[in-house]
């Protein structure tokens, strides 16, 4: 149990245009999901911590204007890159916590974004 | 910023124990320590944490040294799926939205045959 996935696992889109990602947890209620950005060879890095139903909490730095976050439920959140760049190419990945077992995030498989 | 301090690399035999070490001489009381580990091209795997007394599950066995300022992740019997980047955390546990974790840079286990 507590599957988390990410769709698509990797997409390909021209600098100016818009990508949607999505992270569903399959067997769970998410009480919060988190979202991390991961560039090569360098570490996840936090962007921003939503709970369902209000608005995200962006880690500084992070512009909440580009990086859109709507949590529509207890098992989905999505992440919209809004007039994506070249220098947004990166690994995106979501995790979320399980009511009852705040100890633990479960992460999903990461979505590979490119921008050309 | 993390908190931690971990080793670059490691490299274990296959069949053998991985003992990992992380240095977290800055920990709060109230911070837990979780171990996670990221197979390439993958999410996040939690593994195991603790507060201050050791721990085991079916993965690994946490230690943790008396004056919590420092944790060694053992792994019994590494195999080749085990290689990975662990990383080392620590954390407060009030849940929900203020469970963060900052990564640092890890450890690249690498388990050879």
């Amino acid at each position: 149990g507590a599957v988390v996935s990410q769709h698509p696992s990797w997409v390909i889109c021209k600098s100016g245009t818009s990508v949607k990602i999505e992270c569903r947890s399959l067997d769970f209620q998410a009480t919060t999901m988190f979202w991390y950005r991961q560039f090569p060879k360098q570490s996840l890095m936090l962007m921003a911590t939503s709970n369902e139903g209000s608005k995200a909490t962006y880690e500084q730095g992070v512009e909440k204007d580009k990086f859109l976050i709507n949590h529509a439920s207890l098992t989905l959140s999505t992440l919209t890159v809004t007039s994506a760049h070249p220098e947004d190419s990166s690994f995106y990945i979501c995790s979320a916590i399980r009511r009852g077992h705040s100890y633990e995030q479960y992460f999903g498989p990461g979505t590979r974004l490119t921008v050309t | 910023d993390a908190k931690t301090t971990q080793p670059p690399s490691m490299d274990c035999a296959e069949g053998r124990a991985a003992n990992l070490p992380c240095n977290h001489s800055t920990i709060s009381g109230n911070e837990y320590v979780y171990w996670y580990r990221q197979i390439h091209s993958q999410g996040p795997q939690y593994i195991i944490h603790g507060l201050k007394n050791n721990e085991t599950n079916e993965m690994a066995s946490l230690i943790i040294t008396e004056d919590r300022k420092s944790s060694t992740l053992i792994l019994p019997h590494a195999t080749l799926r085990d290689t990975a980047v662990y990383y080392c955390i620590v954390s407060l546990n009030s849940g929900g939205s203020n469970y963060k974790l900052t990564f640092g840079k890890g450890t690249l286990l690498t388990v050879n045959p």
